[in-house]
Formats: structure tokens, C-alpha cells, sequence
């Protein structure tokens, strides 16, 4: 079965600043990955996805992820965070052999500071 | 609005009191499904299900039961609430699509308390 990983629960930053939420999942075979994000009283929202293609991938409010297959990764950036980036992010991954089966990470939550 | 309605929002009740929380979707679509949430934890799903008539249990199905009666309720149900069934509760649905996996649409979560 598959395991998500994000190894910070919380990451605290500056409004302006970069930040990075890191995603490891369990298994090398070919699976899909996704980033939802949950504002503070709101349900998940997806935020982004791979599926197949170029393994930069990109949402409308500048965030990106990048998939990496030989680490198992999908970690998630902004270059430049809003105070309105303040929520949980979740990474999850769809695994095609279990019926797309969706298993998600323990969350990251972000606190953007002014 | 495409969306995915939960009720209710909030609800304490006590050990045993039976309970169930509604979800409604208004965008036709096959699959849908009841996660928790809890800190630390991330989301798990509780029960799924492929179509009208078709449910499945997710990784931890103990204490719950669902039904598909029809396409657009998939109602949750807790015949004796106990105190580890404490959490945030989301219903979601997608199209189902065997090769692709569809966008997860969620509900706003219905928090819950047993005492």
C-alpha cells in the first residue's frame, strides 16, 4: 500500500518569502500525484496535479511542484508567499494498480507572517 | 453552484446516541467517499463508493456504515458513536474514470464531538 510523507507539519514564514513543502511517497511504480489545499473552515481544494507530461507542474497562484521519480518526490514551491497562502497542504497519491485509490500525507501547515 | 453539501457542520452528542451526517452532490457524479481528519494524521478514508448500489470500506471503516441509494447522497452513519470517533469529517465525490483519476470535490467538513 502507498505512504505519504511531508517531514514538516508546520512551516512558519514571512510574508514575501520562498517556501518549500516537501512530499515523499512510498512506491517507485508509475502513480499520480496532487497537491490540495485547505483553508482555514473550508474543505480540501486541489491545488495542482501530475499526471503525466513535463514533471514541473504549475497552479494559477504561482505555486509549482516538481515530480521526481528516482527520489519519489513531489514537493511543492512558491517563490514569493501572500498572506492569503495561510491554510493546510496536503500531497496525495493516486495509485493506478489499487483502482486510483487515494492516499494522502499528514499535512503542512503554513503560516505566512507579515 | 457545483458543490458538495455536509450535514450538519457541528455536532456534540454522546457515547451511543446514533447518528448520521448527510452528504449531497449536485455535479452527477459516480464516485464519493467520507475521509477523517485528525491532526497529524492527514485525511483517511472511512468508505467509498463507485456507483448507485456499490460502496466500499477505505482504510478504517470500523464503527461506520454508509449506503448508495442514490447518485447525488451518500449519508455516513454512526449506529454508537464512541469518544475516538471524535474528528472532522469530509464527504467528496469526482467522476470516475478507470485510467485517470478525477478531481476530489469536498464538502466544508462536519465537525464532531462525542462525549
Amino acid at each position: 500500500a502507498q505512504s505519504v510523507t511531508q517531514l514538516d507539519s508546520q512551516v512558519p514564514v514571512f510574508e514575501e518569502a520562498p517556501v518549500e513543502l516537501r512530499c515523499n511517497y512510498s512506491s517507485s511504480v508509475s502513480v499520480y500525484l496532487f497537491w490540495y489545499v485547505q483553508y482555514p473552515n473550508q474543505g480540501l481544494q486541489l491545488l495542482l496535479k501530475y499526471l503525466s507530461g513535463s514533471t514541473l507542474v504549475e497552479s494559477i497562484n504561482g505555486f509549482e511542484a516538481e515530480f521526481n521519480k528516482s527520489q519519489t518526490s513531489f514537493h511543492l514551491r512558491k517563490p514569493s508567499v501572500h498572506i492569503s497562502d495561510t491554510a493546510e497542504y496536503f500531497c496525495a497519491v493516486s495509485d493506478p494498480a489499487a483502482g486510483n485509490k487515494l492516499t494522502f500525507g499528514g499535512g503542512t501547515r503554513v503560516l505566512v507572517k507579515p | 453552484e457545483a458543490q458538495v453539501t455536509q450535514n450538519p457542520r457541528y455536532l456534540i452528542t454522546v457515547t451511543g446516541k446514533k447518528l448520521t451526517v448527510t452528504c449531497s452532490q449536485n455535479m452527477n457524479h459516480e464516485y464519493m467517499s467520507w475521509y477523517r481528519q485528525d491532526p497529524g494524521l492527514g485525511l483517511r478514508q472511512i468508505y467509498y463508493s463507485m456507483n448507485v448500489e456499490v460502496t466500499d470500506k477505505g482504510d478504517v471503516p470500523e464503527g461506520y456504515k454508509v449506503s448508495r441509494k442514490e447518485k447525488r447522497n451518500f449519508p455516513l452513519i454512526l449506529e454508537s458513536p464512541s469518544p475516538n470517533q471524535t474528528s472532522l469529517y469530509f464527504c467528496a465525490s469526482s467522476y470516475r474514470d478507470r485510467v485517470l483519476p478525477g478531481e476530489l470535490f469536498f464538502g466544508e467538513g462536519s465537525r464532531l464531538t462525542v462525549l
